[in-house]
């Protein structure tokens, strides 16, 4: 139980362009989304907290407009990266609140901006 | 403030020994206490939570922490570690009246397990 999938797994863009990425909560409903950012050899930064239907909560530091967050239902969440550059290059994971209030975490997705 | 501090960022074992990684935390209140170990390029997996009663909680894969709350801890320990344990572990807290869900995270501690 708690599986949680995201996509794509990895990519690749030029700087400028916009890119998505989807997170989904497979056998549970997850009402609370943390979307997080890990450089090298390093934790987890939380970016942001959303909760289904309601607009995104971000951390200190997190531009909101770069980094639009998107929560439509209990089961998908969406990060996009907005005219990404090359240090947005990070490893992004989003983690659903899942069963007994706990954090379940996606496989992540490895975004290289060129 | 609310931390949680791993002091070692590399545990070498060999294979077979018992294995400890160290975790201490400070909040405000009783804490959920949680271990995740994340694999290269994947995102974290959830072994083991403490929410309340026994300090000795077991999770997956053989492993299990123990909460001491005198000395604000809760290691992760493992009997007989295998070669398949050696990745980046990471230690996180949250209060428990912490309405917002977020967790804390350490700095992670890569566990090497030689043959």
């Amino acid at each position: 139980g708690a599986v949680v999938s995201q996509h794509p797994s990895w990519v690749i863009c030029k700087s400028g362009t916009s890119v998505k990425i989807e997170c989904r909560s497979l056998d549970f409903q997850a009402t609370t989304m943390f979307w997080y950012r890990q450089f090298p050899k390093q934790s987890l930064m939380l970016m942001a907290t959303s909760n289904e239907g309601s607009k995104a909560t971000y951390e200190q530091g997190v531009e909101k407009d770069k980094f639009l967050i998107n929560h439509a239902s209990l089961t998908l969440s969406t990060l996009t990266v907005t005219s990404a550059h090359p240090e947005d290059s990070s490893f992004y994971i989003c983690s659903p609140l899942g069963p007994r209030e706990t954090q379940y975490f996606g496989p992540g997705t490895r975004l290289l901006v060129l | 403030a609310q931390s949680v501090a791993q002091p070692e960022d590399q545990v070498n074992v060999a294979e077979g020994n018992p294995l400890t990684v160290k975790c201490t935390y400070s909040v405000s209140g009783n804490p959920y206490l949680f271990w995740y170990v994340q694999y290269p390029n994947r995102g974290l997996q959830f072994l083991l939570k403490y929410i309340t009663g026994d300090n000795l909680v077991k999770g997956s894969y053989g492993f299990e922490a123990e909460f001491n709350k005198s000395q604000t801890s809760f290691h992760l320990k493992k009997p007989s570690a295998l070669v398949s344990d050696s990745a980046l572990y990471f230690c996180a807290v949250r209060g428990q009246m912490d309405s917002s869900y977020k967790l804390i995270f350490g700095s992670g501690t890569r566990l090497l397990v030689r043959p």
